[in-house]
């Protein structure tokens, strides 16, 4: 079973920041928080993924509660590009990836 | 960043009849691959994992006599339908982890239709 709770779906104009949140409440020390995204009828794609401390890259930034149990992605200036299912997974880092329903992303052009 | 194929990207096959999809990662060795389904408008299920070398581990409710999974090398694991049928119609997605990092890459999916 997902050890996530994300909404269903979500609207983000054009240019603005998209924050996509996850709860995970019963997340374990051992285990990171990871981000992939799947746009339509292509693979998923890695996004990012942290353990404790804020994270952010070329795509993205994490930022995770200071009591693990939940955390959001932003995405500082999304695109039409970003219109994609964006999930939120818990793992340790060697484990199977388990994947939940995601939030669907609309960006609004 | 590493790269994961799959071929073919689609294909179409008759009710009864077999069909075989490669997974290979190309410029990392995997000795662990992993074998997704995914039907329209729901999210990926793991069917199975690949490991190179030895007989792959099936989830819970996945035909292993279905769905046959041979991981000869380190860089190239196949999946096979036999027997196909209309309800095997999907998206079949693999993924294959790198060591050291463990990280998880994955191909651009086959789309599989069964007539």
């Amino acid at each position: 079973d997902a050890k996530t709770t994300q909404p269903p779906s979500m609207d983000c104009a054009e240019g603005r920041a998209a924050n996509l949140p996850c709860n995970h409440s019963t997340i374990s020390g051992n285990e990171y928080v990871y981000w992939y995204r799947q746009i339509h009828s292509q693979g998923p794609q890695y996004i990012i993924h942290g353990l404790k401390n804020n994270e952010t890259n070329e795509m993205a930034s994490l930022i995770i509660t200071e009591d693990r149990k939940s955390s959001t992605l932003i995405l500082p200036h999304a695109t039409l590009r970003d219109t994609a299912v964006y999930y939120c997974i818990v793992r340790v880092v060697d484990d199977k990836i388990i994947f939940g329903k995601g939030t669907r992303l609309h960006i609004l052009p | 960043g590493a790269v994961v194929s799959q071929h073919p990207s689609w294909v179409i096959c008759k009710s009864g009849t077999s069909v075989k999809i490669e997974c290979r990662s190309l410029d990392f060795q995997a000795t662990t691959m992993f074998w997704y389904r995914q039907f329209p408008k729901q999210s990926l299920m793991l069917m199975a994992t690949s490991n190179e070398g030895s007989k792959a581990t099936y989830e819970q409710g996945v035909e292993k006599d279905k769905f046959l999974i041979n991981h000869a090398s380190l860089t190239l694991s196949t999946l096979t339908v036999t027997s196909a049928h209309p309800e095997d119609s999907s998206f079949y997605i693999c993924s294959a982890r790198d060591l050291p990092s463990y990280e998880q890459y994955f191909g651009p999916g086959t789309r599989l239709t069964v007539t």
